[in-house]
């Protein structure tokens, strides 16, 4: 029962480096979804993937690239960190959750914590 | 911003049900209710969801009101482990796979 797995745990960069943060899932899930979580925000969005090859924003992208080359990875760069990105980010799949699709779930990951000093 | 009210926070006696109300006035007729809870430091874990029906499972059930404009999750027998932040999401209809997580609602479970 892997499931959905992010790495690094911990991370703890300097502002202005690139900082790529991973996450890997074994379901074959078709959606992948990036959130970020901070203190009086609770969870936004910051990008999402119906498939490979296919991304979309969401709350809140400034900031971030992501990349989906693989179904069962969703990686989410910061080319250029700034203090405002020290976060918790949360990485999620579900197995479907298309355009008019209205009962699947999201299966989350157990986060990355980033400090930008 | 998400369509949900929560009360900010609740506290509830080990053992006993805990009801947690959610407002969702301007809900649409093909928008489902998600209930997801976060344990401290942890990824958030799904609960229930339901259209119009009230819904049980093994974790808690669902109260959906006729007119749909609120619900309850309903704990029945709340544990220490059940303390948690808990959030009534609704989902967008026709916005892709978006959910919008709100505030919330931490319950606390007392011994």
């Amino acid at each position: 029962d892997a499931g959905i797995t992010q790495s690094p745990r911990y991370k703890i960069t300097e502002t202005g480096r690139q900082v790529t943060l991973m996450c890997h899932q074994t379901w074959s899930h078709s959606y992948m979804f990036w959130y970020r979580q901070d203190l009086g925000h609770g969870l936004r969005l910051i990008y999402y993937s119906a498939a490979a090859d296919i991304t979309d924003k969401g709350e809140v992208p400034d900031g971030y690239v992501v990349s989906r080359s693989k179904t069962e990875n969703f990686p989410l760069t910061l080319e250029s960190a700034t203090r405002s990105q020290t976060s918790v980010y949360f990485c999620a799949s579900s197995e479907s959750l298309g355009r008019y699709a209205t009962n699947e779930k999201l299966f989350f990951g157990s986060g990355t914590q980033l400090s930008v000093l | 911003d998400a369509k949900t009210t929560q009360p900010p926070s609740m506290d509830c006696a080990e053992g006993r049900a805990a009801n947690l109300p959610c407002n969702h006035s301007t809900i649409s007729g093909n928008e489902y209710v998600y209930w997801y809870r976060q344990i401290h430091s942890q990824g958030p874990q799904y609960i229930i969801h339901g259209l119009k029906n009230n819904e049980t499972n093994e974790m808690a059930s669902l109260i959906i009101t006729e007119d749909r404009k609120s619900s309850t999750l309903i704990l029945p027998h709340a544990t220490l482990r059940d303390t948690a932040v808990y959030y009534c999401i609704v989902r967008p209809y026709n916005q892709g796979g978006k959910l919008i997580f709100g505030q919330g609602t931490e319950l606390s479970v007392k011994p």
